[in-house]
């Protein structure tokens, strides 16, 4: 079983901040916080992963909680192309681990 | 990034019939590539570990025999569903990872007819 938990939709207005929560309370202190987005029809695309540090690069913003046990992606001017599931997941950062999906958050983009 | 590409993208085929998937990874080597399934209106579902040179981790509820895995190089690893039945079309996806990043396949639509 996924061990994050996501709301299952969001509205965002073209333009502004979306942020997306995760909640993963069960984390152990080697697994890091991975978020991937699945446009329709395509395979996921990585986005950013963090272990306890606040990371960004280009994509997206990652803010995990001192108690790592929630985490908030943040894409600081979301378009519509931004329109996509977005999924959080728990891995350890090892080569060859494999990723347990959880039901992720809708995210739409409005004008 | 790395490219993970899949064939075909979209696949008919006729019930008890037996449709072959290709994943590759075309710019770095992979001693593991994973396949997902996934539903309409679902989330992914990990199916099973390839492992180059050796057999295939089935996750629980998979049929192995069904779903047959073969990962012969380094960059290839194939699942082919053997006598297929409308119950099996899906969306299949693979992914393999460099360095700490998974990367996956732009997806196989199989629809069994």
């Amino acid at each position: 079983d996924a061990k994050t938990t996501q709301p299952p939709s969001m509205d965002c207005a073209e333009g502004r901040a979306a942020n997306l929560p995760c909640n993963h309370s069960t984390i152990s202190g080697n697994e890091y916080v991975y978020w991937y987005r699945q446009i329709h029809s395509q395979g996921p695309q990585y986005i950013i992963h963090g272990l306890k540090n606040n990371e960004t690069n280009e994509m997206a913003s990652l803010i995990i909680t001192e108690d790592r046990k929630s985490s908030t992606l943040i894409l600081p001017h979301a378009t519509l192309r931004d329109t996509a599931v977005y999924y959080c997941i728990v891995r350890v950062e090892y080569q060859g681990g494999k990723l347990i999906f959880g039901q992720g958050t809708e995210l739409s983009v409005k004008p | 990034g790395a490219v993970v590409s899949q064939h075909p993208s979209w696949v008919i085929c006729k019930s008890g019939t037996s449709v072959k998937i290709e994943c590759r990874s075309l710019d770095f080597q992979a001693t593991t590539m994973f396949w997902y399934r996934q539903f309409p209106k679902q989330s992914l579902m990990l199916m099973a570990t390839s492992n180059e040179g050796s057999k295939a981790t089935y996750e629980q509820g998979v049929e192995k025999d069904k779903f047959l895995i073969n990962h012969a190089s380094l960059t290839l690893s194939t699942l082919t569903v053997t006598s297929a039945h409308p119950e099996d079309s899906s969306f299949y996806i693979c992914s393999a990872d460099l360095n700490t990043e998974a990367f996956f396949g732009q997806g196989t639509r199989l629809t069994v007819v």
